[in-house]
């Protein structure tokens, strides 16, 4: 199976600041035959359902705000956001599917400092 | 628009057996690849279970595998999950997701919580 570790575990970051949060696969998700890398990040907020925000490492979803961005290549990732708005408090999730058990990473909970 | 809605989820003892169901609309559900993720209480996104648009690909995390079965009913644009041989660790929130053609899931039902105890 493919671990994927988020760092860090928790973040306090300042209003209009930014947040990187940071992903590492135990093996590389680089599909080699279309060049993808197959890792998504979501974002959970309290007593709510996960939502996608980027997929292929780096495209963000439709009406995803532009302040989101992913980045990072075979086993390496970030989702940095640029300029932290209060309603970014969440948990957020990688996730790998580029094997057949797509396994997320452990989480990484953003609070305001 | 995208829904999800999950149902059948529930109190049972262990060792005790449910179904889950899913039930998808605001697209062409036989289009697309869809999983179960389940969140236990307090803790991360585990998941669980992935099936291809014809049923005919089925995958499973190692933690599930043998006692959980994923399947869907492409006429009622509904997908399952048959849970059997239930464990205390079981217990969490069952969550349906839709694969975009990149295969994240980009869109979630709102769970159906599963407590397993005696």
């Amino acid at each position: 199976d493919i671990v994927m570790t988020q760092s860090p575990d928790s973040l306090a970051v300042s209003l209009g600041e930014r947040a990187t949060i940071n992903c590492k696969s135990s093996q590389s998700v680089l599909y080699s035959s279309n060049n993808q890398n197959y890792l998504a990040w979501y974002q959970q907020k309290s007593g709510q359902p996960p939502k996608l925000l980027i997929y292929w490492a780096s495209t963000r979803e439709s009406g995803v705000p532009d302040r989101f961005s992913g980045s990072g290549s075979g086993t390496d990732f970030t989702l940095t956001i640029s300029s932290l708005q209060a309603e970014d408090v969440a948990v957020y999730y990688c996730q790998q599917y580029y094997s057949t058990l797509h396994t997320f990473g452990q989480g990484t909970k953003l609070e305001i400092k | 628009e995208v829904q999800l809605l999950e149902s059948g989820g529930g109190l049972v003892q262990p060792g005790g057996s449910l179904r889950l169901s899913c039930a998808a609309s605001g697209f062409t559900f036989s289009n697309y690849a869809m999983s179960w993720v389940r969140q236990a209480p307090g803790k991360g996104l585990e998941w669980v279970s992935f099936i291809r648009e014809s049923g005919s690909d089925t995958y499973y995390a190692d933690s599930v595998r043998g006692r959980f079965t994923i399947s869907r009913d492409n006429s009622k644009n509904t997908l399952f999950l048959q849970i059997n041989n239930l464990r205390a660790e079981d217990t969490a929130v069952y969550y349906c997701a839709k694969a975009n053609a990149a295969t994240a899931s980009d869109s979630w039902g709102q769970g159906t919580l599963v407590i397993v105890s005696s």
